[in-house]
């Protein structure tokens, strides 16, 4: 059964950059059929998908923190990663990672983690 | 980027009601369109996808239907563990944007 589970800081200062790594476990992060995603939540708000990333290392990016953000595969270690670069206290949120899928031209994330709660705060 | 709007944002309902919560692009998104169910605390689920496509594992008494710019997720009978918070969104194009929430509560 594939899983996925984040991990990193829980508390980031402002200006600095936010670093989260997604596990992949219970399956290959190099299938062919998916890419991978950050998703994020802030408290008791709607949820802002952030980027995508297939082993390939091709990215797509969310053009409101295209210039922020960074994510990476590393296929040896069956990991992602999440890079956000100058945080602010509107990047307080819970980050999850999940897995997309692909049926015909539709996409859909259908695993995802358990998130994990980030608070930028000095 | 395209507009996800959800309604209602909130909605009363008891066990065994008929529940329709109605999404609405800002644009035409054929049937690019999927629907999430999270609980407090918990990561989101997926329920529907393209439209009114059934995941594995998710009961029957979850439907989706609509194509262009309205869909609805239907829930035929409600069950105790359908009280959730309930988001569209759409795959059309990047960014996959979602809708803004639809909170189902206990009557």
């Amino acid at each position: 059964q594939l899983q996925l589970q984040e991990s990193g800081p829980g508390l980031v200062k402002p200006s600095e950059t936010l670093s989260l790594t997604c596990t992949v476990s219970g399956g290959s992060i190099s299938s062919s059929s998916y890419y991978w995603g950050w998703i994020r939540q802030p408290p008791g708000k709607g949820l802002e998908w952030i980027g995508s990333i297939y082993y390939s290392g091709s990215t797509y990016y969310n053009p409101s923190l295209k210039s922020r953000v960074t994510i990476s595969v590393d296929t040896s270690k069956n990991q992602f990663s999440l890079k956000l670069s100058s945080v602010t206290a509107a990047d307080t949120a819970v980050y999850y990672c999940a897995r997309r899928a692909m049926i015909v031209v539709y996409y859909y994330m259908d695993v995802w983690g358990k998130g994990t709660t980030v608070t930028v705060s000095s | 980027d395209i507009q996800m709007t959800q309604s209602p944002s909130s909605l009363s309902a008891s066990v065994g009601d008929r529940v329709t919560i109605t999404c609405r692009a800002s644009q035409s998104i054929s049937s690019y369109l999927n629907w999430y169910q999270q609980k407090p605390g918990k990561a989101p689920k997926l329920l529907i996808y393209a439209a009114s496509s059934l995941q594995s594992g998710v009961p029957s008494r979850f439907s989706g239907s609509g194509s262009g710019t309205d869909f609805t997720l239907t829930i035929s009978s409600l069950q105790p563990e359908d009280f959730a918070t309930y988001y569209c969104q759409q795959s059309y194009s990047t960014p996959g944007t979602f809708g803004q929430g639809t909170r189902l509560e206990i009557k």
